[in-house]
């Protein structure tokens, strides 16, 4: 099962507002709306900003926004903030041999 | 509130075991899935164990089927990952995560990590 294909790297003005894909198959992403996007500051753990494709949990800030379109999901974040530069990772329910996927991370960087 | 801290990482020689340790706290441990995911260093995530919510099921990556053995006891909210036969590659931060309920493997809350180095 190969991971999810994301941007290598983003950047943005504070202000402006980027968007990035993670794209993956019929088996996953395409398949179920069970994608979920994680911010990973360095040297911290993940923490979950969007699950179920587009639900943002509370205390996620409403910047942030996830959509799909067919085999591809996309995050939206609005407004840019410094603190929003950190590895943003997705991932999908699978129902091939593996039962979840990631993606291959999505450095963002605010200039 | 969640609070979720991994133990027993530690440096190892390729074919050695390690038993890694999950103590869970602030939410109904017994009633949810419970996953491991581990990063390389300098890597991305990688998902390696799921295990249901009363222990009955569960599920491995192949990269780690057949050696990690994932476990729970939840009279003692805690959650393990037995690995056996390491290997350089299994070198990496393993994270202990919480499954939001769903019915489908999303991680809501994340412990901060126990590092494996196997190395000989």
């Amino acid at each position: 099962q190969s991971a999810l294909t994301q941007p290598a790297s983003v950047s943005g003005s504070p202000g402006q507002s980027i968007t990035f894909s993670c794209t993956g198959t019929s088996s996953d992403v395409g398949g179920y709306d069970y994608v979920s996007w994680y911010q990973q500051h360095q040297g911290k753990a993940p923490k979950l900003m969007i699950h179920s494709v587009s639900n943002r949990p509370s205390g996620v800030s409403d910047r942030f926004s996830g959509s799909k379109s067919g085999n591809t999901a996309s995050l939206t974040i609005s407004g840019l903030q410094a603190e929003d530069e950190a590895d943003y990772y997705c991932s999908a329910y699978s129902d091939s041999s593996t039962l979840v996927v990631f993606g291959t991370g999505t450095k963002v960087t605010v200039l | 509130q969640v609070h979720l801290v991994e133990s027993g990482g530690g440096a190892v020689r390729p074919g050695g075991s390690l038993r890694l340790s999950c103590a869970a706290s602030g939410f109904a441990f017994s009633d949810f899935p419970m996953h491991w995911v581990r990063q390389a260093p300098g890597k991305g995530l990688e998902w390696v164990a799921f295990i249901r919510f009363d222990g009955v099921n569960t599920f491995y990556a192949d990269s780690v089927r057949g050696r990690f053995t994932i476990s729970r006891d939840n009279s003692k909210n805690t959650l393990y990952l037995q690995m056996n036969s390491l290997r350089p590659d299994d070198t990496s931060l393993y994270y202990c995560a919480k499954d939001l309920g769903g019915g489908y493997p999303q991680f809501d809350s994340w412990g901060q990590g126990t590092l494996v180095a196997v190395s000989s």
